[in-house]
């Protein structure tokens, strides 16, 4: 089974609707992290967490909401999803010196 | 502004043939630097990382990447390229001794001609 896991791995949704990304680890690691990825941009990130009580915005966190249920599990949230937040979302553990990426949610926002 | 940049957006190379991707960074002390591949629908893999000692960094798949402090470089390399290789690169570095997250180049994107 893989380390980290994202669902759903693909999202097609209307403009206005909410919309939970959920992200999963067996690692075992307190630090996660939700990045976008769009063409030419590289990773962006949205938010990170280095443990359950505590939780951070990253560069672009502006409509996204996130929720650390435990240390295990890392959502990422959508209000109210718009088109500009379709994207490739991924999913990030770390250790003391690498992070581990889950394989992606492409999500599309009409 | 710490960042890392990578000049090349788009790389085409014959099969068999080196390759060498560039990456610039902007750390004020040593960073700690990754590169990562990302294969078409697929996830980021660590491919090697660099945070002291020798500058000569070897990883998986036969790439390597030497660290240069006098030209804020950490460019990949692979002397002779498979068609399996194709695919985006991402560069990416944090300031040593941080508890920060990964900062990303904007990737470079390698084509394989057969």
């Amino acid at each position: 089974d893989a380390d980290v896991t994202q669902t759903p791995r693909n999202r097609i949704t209307k403009t206005g609707k909410r919309i939970m990304l959920e992200c999963s680890q067996t690692k075992g690691h307190d630090r996660m992290y939700w990045y976008r990825q769009d063409p030419g941009l590289g990773l962006r990130l949205i938010y990170y967490s280095f443990d359950v009580k505590d939780i951070n915005k990253g560069e672009i966190s502006d409509g996204y909401s996130v929720s650390r249920q435990a240390q295990a599990k890392f959502s990422l949230s959508l209000e109210s999803a718009i088109p500009n937040q379709t994207a490739l979302y991924f999913c990030a553990t770390r250790d003391s010196s690498e992070q581990f990426f889950g394989p992606g949610t492409r999500l599309t926002v009409l | 502004a710490q960042s890392v940049t990578q000049p090349d957006i788009h790389i085409t190379v014959s099969e068999g043939a080196s390759l060498e991707l560039r990456c610039n960074y902007s750390y004020g002390a040593t960073p700690y630097l990754f590169w990562y591949v990302q294969s078409p629908g697929q996830g980021l893999q660590l491919l090697l990382k660099y945070f002291s000692g020798d500058t000569l960094v070897q990883g998986i798949k036969g790439f390597e990447a030497e660290f240069k402090r006098s030209q804020s470089s950490f460019n990949l390399r692979k002397p002779s390229v498979h068609w399996s290789d194709a695919a985006e690169y991402f560069c990416a570095g944090v300031r040593s001794g941080s508890a920060r997250q990964l900062t990303f180049g904007s990737g470079t994107q390698l084509t394989v001609l057969p």
